[in-house]
């Protein structure tokens, strides 16, 4: 099966620095790669998913990257804010048919005023 | 537009007592429906998907067990719970036809056994 190495488990930032997540899969086949935001006892949320057909793809101040050969994609976080602290899931799937999503264990992100 | 239900909210139960707990959703039909677990401070943990009614993965033997007697219904049980049972429990789902909004979550389900 999948296989969903997500790293770091935990980062610290300064306000206004960037923050990058990276993870990694193993099976070649997967072709849809979502990225969850989970504030503490609240729901995972989606926040940005990005489909094998394009490298890149951006939504204000956050962005995923993709690298199908390597089988590794990236969520980025510019100008972080107090706001964006949460933990941050990667997953892997295919992005039709009857399929489940794998997570990585997740990555705690903490964004100092 | 689609909405997930899922109830209750928090739940603290004995060990050894059973276990019911319910996720409906509204404003589609034949979706995914999936149960993940969440231990304190730990990922998602994948239970249970179904792709239609009475169809049921399990991805985790254990003594937990799952049902979908509807097609926007699904019911995560158990007859005996175990302490390690505690954790966050989610349900969620997919339109895989469509296919274009990943995954939705249900609200959670806190479950301390004690």
């Amino acid at each position: 099966g999948e296989n969903v190495e997500q790293h770091p488990s935990t980062l610290s930032v300064q306000e206004g620095d960037s923050a990058v997540i990276k993870c990694t899969y193993s099976d070649s086949a997967s072709n849809y790669f979502p990225w969850y935001k989970q504030e503490l006892g609240k729901r995972p949320q989606l926040i940005i998913d990005i489909r094998s057909n394009v490298g890149e793809k951006k939504d204000q101040r956050i962005a995923v990257t993709l690298n199908k050969t390597a089988k590794h994609f990236s969520l980025h976080i510019t100008e972080t804010q107090p706001e964006d602290s949460a933990v941050y899931f990667c997953a892997v799937g295919l992005a039709s048919g009857y399929s489940t999503l794998t997570f990585g264990k997740g990555t705690m992100l903490l964004v100092s005023p | 537009s689609q909405t997930i239900h899922q109830w209750p909210a928090t739940l603290v139960q004995p060990v050894g007592s059973p276990l019911s707990l319910e996720c409906t959703v509204e404003g589609t039909s034949n979706p995914n429906l999936y149960w993940y677990r969440q231990a304190a401070g730990r990922g998602l943990q994948l239970l249970f998907y179904s792709v239609g009614i009475g169809q049921i993965s399990s991805e985790v033997p254990q003594n937990l067990s799952a049902s979908r007697p509807q097609d926007r219904q699904f019911i995560l049980s158990s007859k005996k719970l175990l302490l390690s049972d505690s954790g966050f429990y989610l349900c969620a789902w997919y339109d895989p036809v469509r296919a274009y909004y990943g995954y939705t979550f249900g609200s959670g389900t806190r479950l301390t056994v004690v």
